[in-house]
């Protein structure tokens, strides 16, 4: 099993462009979720989706952010256009919700500067 | 709103000592309480958890206790080492939206083990 895998581990880029972030669930997982983690508000839910459906998007700061689950085994989540205070580690985790004890799995992050 | 706090923000101890971080929600449906360890640069990764149905759990030198009535968690560590140095999340489950995986984290406690 390789994990959540996220793409790319680093980005760089300058404020106005577009960033797109991509995930590879754990296979079998069913839900997928997008975090966002910064010093000053830690670790907050972006978005998630079950069974390739959005299910809560609540936490997405602004319509900057779209995130898409076209199959079961690929999710992006893009911010266009970037502004410095979007600089952070996006997370992106997954889980099996038909198995009872099944934990939520993180990939290993996108650290984003936006300059 | 729903929000996890979690005290100390720092904690220093000897090698061979307990460690004890406490958390409490607010949310009176959580019913799930995942411990993260993060270190420097990496993953979040699952360590402990606990549900609402149990009181307490122990894996080695690992154990969460919950007191629902209170709305508060626990971790404790005992004998403690250096590799046991990171930063602690606690986590509570949102109970609307039906996931586990749907996550409200407290800020973090950064540990440091002195040998």
């Amino acid at each position: 099993d390789a994990g959540v895998i996220q793409s790319p581990r680093h980005e760089v880029t300058e404020m106005g462009q577009e960033v797109t972030l991509r995930c590879k669930p754990i296979s079998g997982h069913n839900s997928l979720f997008w975090y966002r983690q910064t010093m000053m508000r830690g670790l907050e839910l972006l978005i998630y989706f079950n069974n390739n459906v959005p299910i809560d998007d609540s936490g997405m700061p602004e319509d900057r952010f779209s995130a898409k689950m076209p199959n079961a085994s690929f999710s992006t989540l893009k911010i266009q256009p970037s502004e410095p205070r979007d600089s952070a580690v996006y997370f992106c985790a997954s889980i099996d919700t038909t198995r009872y004890n099944s934990p939520l799995h993180f990939g290993n992050g996108t650290r984003l500067t936006v300059t | 709103g729903e929000n996890v706090e979690q005290h100390p923000s720092t904690l220093s101890v000897q090698e061979g000592d307990s460690a004890v971080i406490k958390c409490t929600y607010s949310d009176s449906a959580s019913n799930y309480f995942p411990w993260y360890k993060q270190e420097l640069g990496k993953r979040p990764q699952l360590i402990i958890d606990i549900r609402s149905n149990v009181g307490e759990k122990k894996d080695q030198r690992i154990a969460v206790t919950l007191n629902k009535t209170a709305k508060h968690f626990s971790l404790h560590i005992t004998e403690t080492q250096p590799e046991d140095s990171a930063v602690y999340f606690c986590a509570a489950s949102r109970n609307y939206g039906g996931s586990q995986g749907n996550l409200i984290f407290g800020k973090g406690t950064k540990l440091s083990v002195k040998p």
